[in-house]
């Protein structure tokens, strides 16, 4: 496989579940992002991970919940989430994260929440 | 705090027809600026990354240009396609000096190119 797979890619989950997205990357790179794209809303970015270390946390609730155990693995968990969280999440990566570099996106999970 | 506005949200050319997207910000200072085009249900695919100091990238048939000053970037699609319905999405890392490179992005242009 090549580029930036996630997994799965619809999650369907009633308030008090507790759920985990996955994304893995081919591409070699050193930086993963997490980003919620809801309708009618900018991609707003919420995490960032640069060689494994969370440099970035855009004010998100607790109840998302990431972990980076290598370069090559990103993980968002979920629990108690809300009907407004209901979005498409999509991962990111980037070959360092200093900015210059173009970021590739995974196809996203689609998310919704009972 | 940094804003990205896109004009407009959607359009609708024939095919054949060359055109222009446009994105604006609001903060000049930016490490780059980068257009990503957005299938349905699918995630975002990078066209061009323009780094502030150029002022223009050329890919196949897109061209896309900036003008940091201003606050303009251009996306110019040539001979347009069906298969280049899509959404269009412009983004800008913005300055920040403390060591952060979030990207920025617009709501997006939806262009439906009509065979």
């Amino acid at each position: 496989e090549t580029g930036v797979t996630q997994t799965p890619r619809h999650l369907v989950m009633g308030m008090t579940n507790k759920k985990s997205l996955k994304c893995e990357q081919h591409l070699g790179h050193n930086a993963m992002y997490w980003y919620k794209q809801s309708a009618k809303k900018p991609l707003e970015l919420m995490f960032v991970y640069n060689f494994k270390e969370q440099t970035e946390n855009n004010s998100v609730p607790s109840r998302f919940s990431p972990e980076c155990p290598n370069s090559s693995h990103l993980f968002l968990h979920l629990h108690t989430l809300q009907p407004e969280d209901s979005a498409l999440y999509l991962c990111a990566s980037s070959q360092d994260g200093d900015g210059y570099q173009p970021q590739h996106f995974g196809d996203g999970t689609r998310l919704s929440i009972l | 705090k940094q804003e990205v506005t896109q004009i407009p949200a959607a359009l609708s050319v024939p095919e054949g027809e060359n055109l222009v997207l446009n994105c604006s910000f609001t903060d000049s200072a930016i490490y780059n600026l980068q257009w990503f085009r957005q299938d349905p249900g699918k995630g975002l695919t990078s066209l061009l990354l323009i780094q502030s100091s150029q002022r223009e990238q050329t890919s196949g048939r897109l061209n896309a240009s900036l003008d940091k000053s201003s606050g303009r970037s251009t996306l110019y699609i040539a001979a347009s396609q069906p298969g280049d319905s899509a959404t269009y999405l412009c983004a800008v890392v913005p300055y920040s000096g403390a060591g952060s490179y979030q990207l920025t992005f617009g709501k997006g242009t939806k262009l439906s190119v009509i065979p």
